[in-house]
């Protein structure tokens, strides 16, 4: 079935950096745009940013830019959020999130990564 | 920057309609589209371009969108639809954008 599978868990020191994968199955990967989301303990869903997995061309949300690094391998259908000089505040779960080639919307979403910056 | 405004919570009794809003600047001129939420879990769309259903989702959901507010509506509210609920923002001239998100708790 149509799945997105992010790596797990990770812990970081502040001032670090953290790259997270999301894996995607069941669906031809070049075809569709992944979008990296976040969410703090008890805050609200945030866009990071994107990638069109077919041509590669990446946006980020302008709180992150300079600080994330969206990538992606198609050989491997696989997408790629790096995010750097952590701080506590970045402390959250990171998703992503398939967006539907038919309408504006996520349609498929991965479990999430929680990444804890202590 | 582009901001969506939604109600902490609501509260419904089961079997009862449940309507939850989300404001912002001519919301209307954009397409809204609203995710559900459970504890632990990955956000669900259940509503897409103001008022559509995708697939699998059931019929008690309804969406609108019209002026500076989008409406969610659950009719016939069920215990299994206790859950955060947020709307989210579509526009060539914004990023995608979250509401801050609604408590709905069935009681």
């Amino acid at each position: 079935q149509v799945q997105l599978v992010q790596s797990g868990a990770e812990v970081k020191k502040p001032g670090a950096s953290v790259k997270v994968f999301c894996k995607a199955s069941g669906y031809t990967f070049t075809d569709y745009a992944i979008h990296w989301v976040r969410q703090a303990p008890g805050q609200r869903l945030e866009c990071m940013g994107w990638i069109n997995a077919g041509n590669g061309k990446t946006e980020s949300s302008q709180k992150f830019q300079g600080r994330v690094t969206i990538t992606r391998d198609t050989s491997a259908s696989t997408a790629y959020m790096e995010l750097s000089s952590l701080r506590s505040e970045d402390t959250a779960v990171y998703y992503c999130a398939r967006e539907a080639v038919d309408y504006d919307a996520f349609d498929i979403w991965g479990q999430g990564t929680m990444v804890t910056v202590s | 920057s582009y901001e969506l405004t939604q109600p902490p919570s609501v509260s419904v009794s089961p079997g009862q309609t449940a309507s939850i809003t989300c404001s912002g600047d001519k919301l209307g001129d954009k397409y809204a589209c609203w995710y559900q939420q459970k504890p632990g879990q990955s956000p669900v769309v259940v509503i897409y371009e103001d008022s559509k259903r995708p697939s699998g989702i059931p019929e008690r959901f309804s969406g609108s969108n019209s002026g500076n507010t989008a409406t969610l509506t659950i009719s016939g509210t069920q215990a299994m639809d206790e859950a955060d609920y947020y709307c989210q923002a579509w526009d060539s001239s914004i990023a995608e954008v979250f509401g801050g998100g609604t408590k709905l708790t069935v009681l």
